[in-house]
């Protein structure tokens, strides 16, 4: 199966600042990448699908690229409810994989 | 608004059944696939099981291969895991998710809220 790693695991960021956090796919996988935020006690909630495209109402702050094995997500300047965990999705090939999330939290 | 509530979870004894229910509103639930996606505590989110709008193709991750099923109901726009041999390691939330598409596996949005299940004697 295809293994996504996340990096970093924990990124401590100030609201108003860029974050920036990775996925890496353990083989080729087109621009077939998700990623979805998860609050706690919440389900998660897709923000991008297919490596770049925002999911309807996600604000224009979050962006996604990358194509092959190297993805992206960025958050242009942090607001206070995107203090969350953010997790990959590779659906290329089955089984769908997810990574194992970054945490963006209050610096 | 699409909407999805899944119900079922509990906790049962290794080696017991359980069989965890979704309810879909807000779209036409024919038209797309289903997933089950689970989340152990503190554990990274895990795919279980997809279904195709139509019933078919159905797929398992090998970790429930054997030992679960999925299956749908159109005509009550419901999904259902029947869980069988389970084991501690099952323990987990397990979220319902719509696929994008009709058939594989894409995408996920939305969630359900998830249901909670444990498995320890």
């Amino acid at each position: 199966e295809i293994v996504m790693t996340q990096s970093p695991a924990t990124l401590s960021v100030s609201p108003g600042e860029r974050a920036t956090l990775s996925c890496r796919a353990s083989q080729y996988v087109e621009s077939d990448v998700a990623w979805y935020q998860q609050k706690p006690g919440q389900a998660p909630r897709l923000l991008i699908y297919a490596a770049s495209t925002r999911a309807t109402g996600v604000p224009v702050r979050f962006s996604g690229s990358g194509s092959g094995t190297d993805f992206t997500l960025t958050i242009s300047s942090l607001q206070s409810e995107d203090f969350a965990v953010y997790y990959c999705q590779q659906y290329d090939v089955w089984p769908l994989t997810f990574g194992g999330g970054t945490k963006v939290e209050i610096k | 608004e699409e909407n999805l509530l899944e119900s079922g979870g509990g906790s049962v004894q290794p080696g017991g059944s359980l069989r965890l229910s979704c309810a879909a509103s807000g779209f036409t639930f024919n038209n797309y696939a289903m997933n089950w996606v689970r989340q152990a505590p503190g554990r990274r989110l895990e795919w279980v099981s997809n279904i195709g709008g139509s019933g078919g193709p159905i797929f398992y991750a090998d970790s429930v291969k054997g030992r679960f099923s999925i299956s749908r109901d159109n005509s009550k726009n419901m999904v259902y895991l029947q869980m069988n041999s389970l084991r501690a390691e099952d323990t987990a939330v397990y979220y319902c998710a719509k696929d994008s598409l009709s058939v594989g596996g894409h995408w996920l949005d939305p969630w359900g809220q998830g249901t909670l299940v444990t498995v320890s004697s």
